[in-house]
Protein backbone atom coordinates (compact mmCIF):
# COMPACT_ATOMS: atom_id res chain seq x y z
CA UNK A 1 0.00 0.00 0.00
CA UNK A 2 0.87 3.41 -0.67
CA UNK A 3 1.01 5.99 1.85
CA UNK A 4 3.37 7.86 4.61
CA UNK A 5 4.60 6.21 7.84
CA UNK A 6 5.84 8.07 10.77
CA UNK A 7 7.72 6.09 13.64
CA UNK A 8 7.85 6.05 16.58
CA UNK A 9 4.29 6.67 17.84
CA UNK A 10 5.44 7.72 21.03
CA UNK A 11 8.44 9.14 21.79
CA UNK A 12 9.95 10.65 25.04
CA UNK A 13 13.16 13.17 25.59
CA UNK A 14 14.93 13.50 28.45
CA UNK A 15 16.23 17.35 29.09
CA UNK A 16 19.20 17.90 26.94
CA UNK A 17 18.70 15.19 24.47
CA UNK A 18 18.21 15.20 21.23
CA UNK A 19 15.93 13.24 19.55
CA UNK A 20 14.78 12.49 15.74
CA UNK A 21 11.81 11.62 14.26
CA UNK A 22 11.25 9.16 11.40
CA UNK A 23 8.69 9.90 8.06
CA UNK A 24 8.89 7.81 5.26
CA UNK A 25 6.74 7.53 1.96
CA UNK A 26 6.50 5.21 -0.49
CA UNK A 27 4.11 7.57 -2.83
CA UNK A 28 7.07 8.94 -4.86
CA UNK A 29 6.26 12.31 -3.68
CA UNK A 30 8.72 15.17 -4.31
CA UNK A 31 7.95 17.12 -1.61
CA UNK A 32 7.65 16.93 2.10
CA UNK A 33 6.90 18.45 5.11
CA UNK A 34 7.16 18.60 8.90
CA UNK A 35 4.55 20.37 11.26
CA UNK A 36 3.96 20.83 14.97
CA UNK A 37 0.36 20.88 16.73
CA UNK A 38 -0.50 22.15 19.75
CA UNK A 39 -3.48 21.85 22.04
CA UNK A 40 -6.02 24.04 21.09
CA UNK A 41 -3.85 25.45 17.48
CA UNK A 42 -3.82 25.05 14.00
CA UNK A 43 -0.36 22.88 12.48
CA UNK A 44 2.40 25.21 12.37
CA UNK A 45 5.39 24.51 9.72
CA UNK A 46 8.67 23.64 11.01
CA UNK A 47 10.33 22.73 7.90
CA UNK A 48 10.12 21.52 4.02
CA UNK A 49 11.28 20.36 1.03
CA UNK A 50 10.82 20.40 -2.45
CA UNK A 51 13.21 17.83 -3.83
CA UNK A 52 15.78 15.61 -2.18
CA UNK A 53 19.23 17.91 -0.63
CA UNK A 54 17.16 20.89 -0.62
CA UNK A 55 14.93 21.97 2.33
CA UNK A 56 13.52 25.19 3.69
CA UNK A 57 12.74 26.73 7.27
CA UNK A 58 9.39 27.34 7.87
CA UNK A 59 7.52 29.76 10.44
CA UNK A 60 9.01 28.24 13.45
CA UNK A 61 12.20 26.38 12.60
CA UNK A 62 14.23 27.37 15.74
CA UNK A 63 15.38 23.88 17.73
CA UNK A 64 14.73 21.96 14.98
CA UNK A 65 16.81 20.15 11.81
CA UNK A 66 16.08 17.98 8.99
CA UNK A 67 17.97 16.40 6.34
CA UNK A 68 16.82 14.85 2.71
CA UNK A 69 19.05 12.30 1.64
CA UNK A 70 16.86 9.94 0.60
CA UNK A 71 13.39 11.16 -1.38
CA UNK A 72 11.36 9.17 0.03
CA UNK A 73 13.05 9.85 3.59
CA UNK A 74 12.49 13.64 5.50
CA UNK A 75 13.89 12.51 9.29
CA UNK A 76 13.36 15.56 11.81
CA UNK A 77 15.66 16.13 14.38
CA UNK A 78 14.77 17.75 17.58
CA UNK A 79 17.26 19.10 19.81
CA UNK A 80 18.35 20.18 22.91
CA UNK A 81 17.94 23.98 22.01
CA UNK A 82 13.68 23.32 21.78
CA UNK A 83 13.11 24.24 25.24
CA UNK A 84 9.50 23.51 24.74
CA UNK A 85 9.48 20.46 22.65
CA UNK A 86 6.11 18.79 24.04
CA UNK A 87 3.30 19.05 20.87
CA UNK A 88 2.45 16.27 18.13
CA UNK A 89 4.01 16.27 15.38
CA UNK A 90 2.97 15.38 11.55
CA UNK A 91 5.02 14.65 8.22
CA UNK A 92 3.45 15.30 4.98
CA UNK A 93 4.14 14.98 1.13
CA UNK A 94 3.02 16.12 -1.85
CA UNK A 95 3.46 15.46 -5.44
CA UNK A 96 5.42 18.89 -5.74
CA UNK A 97 5.64 22.11 -3.80
CA UNK A 98 2.69 24.15 -6.08
CA UNK A 99 -0.33 23.61 -5.44
CA UNK A 100 -0.55 19.80 -5.42
CA UNK A 101 -2.48 18.83 -1.78
CA UNK A 102 -0.31 17.81 0.70
CA UNK A 103 -1.11 13.68 2.27
CA UNK A 104 -0.38 13.41 5.88
CA UNK A 105 1.16 10.52 8.33
CA UNK A 106 -0.13 9.14 11.53
CA UNK A 107 1.82 11.50 13.50
CA UNK A 108 4.68 11.47 16.36
CA UNK A 109 3.45 12.51 20.04
CA UNK A 110 6.98 14.02 21.81
CA UNK A 111 6.89 13.92 25.72
CA UNK A 112 9.60 15.59 27.89
CA UNK A 113 10.76 13.66 31.01
CA UNK B 1 1.06 37.17 5.46
CA UNK B 2 -2.04 35.07 5.12
CA UNK B 3 -4.19 34.23 7.59
CA UNK B 4 -7.07 31.50 7.81
CA UNK B 5 -9.67 32.27 10.19
CA UNK B 6 -11.96 29.39 11.81
CA UNK B 7 -14.89 31.64 14.26
CA UNK B 8 -16.58 28.34 15.19
CA UNK B 9 -14.35 26.49 17.86
CA UNK B 10 -16.76 24.12 18.26
CA UNK B 11 -20.44 22.86 16.81
CA UNK B 12 -22.93 20.23 17.10
CA UNK B 13 -25.25 18.53 15.06
CA UNK B 14 -27.43 15.36 15.14
CA UNK B 15 -26.82 12.48 12.88
CA UNK B 16 -28.67 12.98 9.34
CA UNK B 17 -28.56 16.55 10.02
CA UNK B 18 -26.93 19.49 8.13
CA UNK B 19 -23.95 21.37 9.52
CA UNK B 20 -22.32 24.12 7.84
CA UNK B 21 -18.37 24.92 9.05
CA UNK B 22 -17.21 28.46 8.59
CA UNK B 23 -13.91 29.88 7.43
CA UNK B 24 -12.81 33.04 6.12
CA UNK B 25 -9.56 33.78 5.04
CA UNK B 26 -7.17 37.11 4.22
CA UNK B 27 -5.21 37.31 0.96
CA UNK B 28 -4.01 39.49 -2.28
CA UNK B 29 -3.55 36.61 -4.28
CA UNK B 30 -5.91 35.48 -7.16
CA UNK B 31 -4.35 31.84 -7.34
CA UNK B 32 -4.55 30.30 -4.57
CA UNK B 33 -6.18 26.67 -3.16
CA UNK B 34 -8.40 26.16 -0.54
CA UNK B 35 -8.60 22.70 1.73
CA UNK B 36 -10.71 21.34 4.27
CA UNK B 37 -9.24 18.29 6.28
CA UNK B 38 -10.82 16.25 8.99
CA UNK B 39 -8.64 15.12 11.95
CA UNK B 40 -10.39 11.99 14.17
CA UNK B 41 -9.26 11.01 17.50
CA UNK B 42 -6.66 8.85 15.79
CA UNK B 43 -4.77 12.23 15.46
CA UNK B 44 -4.26 11.75 11.19
CA UNK B 45 -5.09 14.30 9.51
CA UNK B 46 -7.36 13.14 6.08
CA UNK B 47 -8.55 15.44 2.98
CA UNK B 48 -12.03 16.19 3.01
CA UNK B 49 -12.08 18.31 0.16
CA UNK B 50 -10.17 21.16 -2.39
CA UNK B 51 -11.05 23.77 -4.05
CA UNK B 52 -8.73 26.04 -7.02
CA UNK B 53 -9.56 29.23 -6.59
CA UNK B 54 -10.05 29.87 -9.99
CA UNK B 55 -12.46 27.78 -10.86
CA UNK B 56 -16.35 29.08 -10.33
CA UNK B 57 -17.97 25.25 -9.38
CA UNK B 58 -17.93 24.46 -6.15
CA UNK B 59 -16.08 21.58 -5.22
CA UNK B 60 -18.10 18.59 -4.01
CA UNK B 61 -17.00 15.13 -2.36
CA UNK B 62 -20.22 12.61 -1.72
CA UNK B 63 -21.77 14.23 1.43
CA UNK B 64 -19.29 16.94 1.37
CA UNK B 65 -19.46 20.34 -0.52
CA UNK B 66 -18.17 24.10 -0.15
CA UNK B 67 -19.46 27.25 -0.41
CA UNK B 68 -16.44 29.48 -2.04
CA UNK B 69 -16.60 33.23 -2.31
CA UNK B 70 -13.69 34.47 -3.44
CA UNK B 71 -14.83 38.16 -3.19
CA UNK B 72 -16.20 37.78 0.36
CA UNK B 73 -12.62 35.05 1.09
CA UNK B 74 -15.08 32.40 2.24
CA UNK B 75 -14.77 29.42 2.07
CA UNK B 76 -17.52 27.05 4.33
CA UNK B 77 -17.92 23.38 4.32
CA UNK B 78 -21.56 21.67 4.49
CA UNK B 79 -21.80 18.07 5.61
CA UNK B 80 -25.04 16.45 4.93
CA UNK B 81 -26.86 13.59 6.17
CA UNK B 82 -24.19 13.92 9.22
CA UNK B 83 -23.25 10.37 10.66
CA UNK B 84 -21.34 9.71 13.60
CA UNK B 85 -18.28 8.90 11.76
CA UNK B 86 -17.69 12.77 11.30
CA UNK B 87 -17.00 13.59 14.35
CA UNK B 88 -13.86 14.95 14.47
CA UNK B 89 -11.74 18.32 14.24
CA UNK B 90 -11.82 20.05 11.03
CA UNK B 91 -9.54 22.45 10.07
CA UNK B 92 -9.55 24.82 7.02
CA UNK B 93 -6.13 25.67 4.74
CA UNK B 94 -5.06 28.08 2.37
CA UNK B 95 -2.15 27.62 -0.11
CA UNK B 96 -0.89 30.36 -2.88
CA UNK B 97 1.30 28.86 -5.64
CA UNK B 98 4.69 27.84 -4.71
CA UNK B 99 3.90 28.64 -1.18
CA UNK B 100 3.17 26.82 2.17
CA UNK B 101 -0.42 26.24 3.83
CA UNK B 102 -1.78 27.82 6.58
CA UNK B 103 -4.20 26.18 8.82
CA UNK B 104 -6.78 27.85 10.76
CA UNK B 105 -7.37 26.72 14.57
CA UNK B 106 -10.04 24.33 14.09
CA UNK B 107 -13.56 23.43 14.40
CA UNK B 108 -14.84 20.49 16.38
CA UNK B 109 -17.33 19.06 15.09
CA UNK B 110 -19.65 16.73 17.66
CA UNK B 111 -22.45 14.38 16.53
CA UNK B 112 -25.26 13.29 18.75
CA UNK B 113 -27.27 10.32 17.93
Amino acid sequence: DGGITQSPKYLFRKEGQNVTLSCEQNLNHDAMYWYRQDPGQGLRLIYYSQIVNDFQKGDIAEGYSVSREKKESFPLTVTSAQKNPTAFYLCASSTDGQGETQYFGPGTRLLVL
Amino acid sequence: AQTVTQSQPEMSVQEAETVTLSCTYDTSESDYYLFWYKQPPSRQMILVIRQEAYKQQNATENRFSVNFQKAAKSFSLKISDSQLGDAAMYFCAYKRRYSTLTFGKGTMLLVSP
